[in-house]
């Protein structure tokens, strides 16, 4: 397998553009994490998903992101409008159903520059 | 709520010298996941090892070795004979496995290998 397929992998767009950020999970796997890592609050779970149904978005900062998994192997995290302190590396993970008693697969995230 | 601790922000060594990274928990549950990622300059993240909280035994993987200790809630990473490949941001994590648990992670630790 490929492993977690995250799109693209840099990102720069100016503030109040929406940006759109790609992940393709392992095939089998059926949660999906979304986490951001900034310098000031380390990774962070944004949202995550079982069964493509979203199970805990507590951690999306607000109503300006918003994230989807149309299908098992593909989700979309979506910024709108995009301010400049949404610039992190965002990662997409995915984990396989009997997932406590494995790691969670990282893709290679997105680094997202919001000027 | 599940915190992991990672009290040393940066540490430098030379190259060949031993080194250990700490880590310290906490959690409500009896069952639950610690891990250690590394994450190189180049930006993903990489499994290194997965626990389970009734596996107390120390693990070695060539040059690196892991210590878990539940009576000082700590799982503590060594690094033996460091090489400057192992320049990296090393990260704890925690996952419970009552209910829908995710991983929760230290702040980091950055290693800094000199040659």
């Amino acid at each position: 397998d490929a492993g977690v397929i995250q799109s693209p992998r840099h990102e720069v767009t100016e503030m109040g553009q929406e940006v759109t950020l790609r992940c393709k999970p392992i095939s089998g796997h059926d949660y999906l994490f979304w986490y951001r890592q900034t310098m000031m609050r380390g990774l962070e779970l944004l949202i995550y998903f079982n069964n493509n149904v979203p199970i805990d978005d507590s951690g999306m900062p607000e109503d300006r992101f918003s994230a989807k998994m149309p299908n098992a192997s593909f989700s979309t995290l979506k910024i709108q409008p995009s301010e400049p302190r949404d610039s992190a590396v965002y990662f997409c993970a995915s984990s396989p159903p009997d997932r406590g008693d494995t790691e969670a697969f990282f893709g290679q995230g997105t680094r997202l520059t919001v000027v | 709520a599940q915190k992991v601790t990672q009290a040393q922000t940066e540490i430098s060594v030379v190259e060949k010298e031993d080194v250990t990274l700490d880590c310290v928990y906490e959690t409500r549950d009896t069952t639950y996941y610690l891990f250690w990622y590394k994450q190189p300059p180049s930006g993903e993240l990489v499994f290194l090892i997965r626990r389970n909280s009734f596996d107390e035994q120390n693990e070695i993987s060539g040059r690196y070795s892991w210590n878990f200790q539940k009576s000082t809630s700590s799982f503590n990473f060594t690094i033996t004979a460091s090489q400057v490949v192992d320049s990296a941001v090393y990260f704890c994590a925690l996952s419970e496995t009552s209910g829908y648990s995710t991983l929760t992670f230290g702040k980091g630790t950055m290693l800094l290998v000199s040659p």
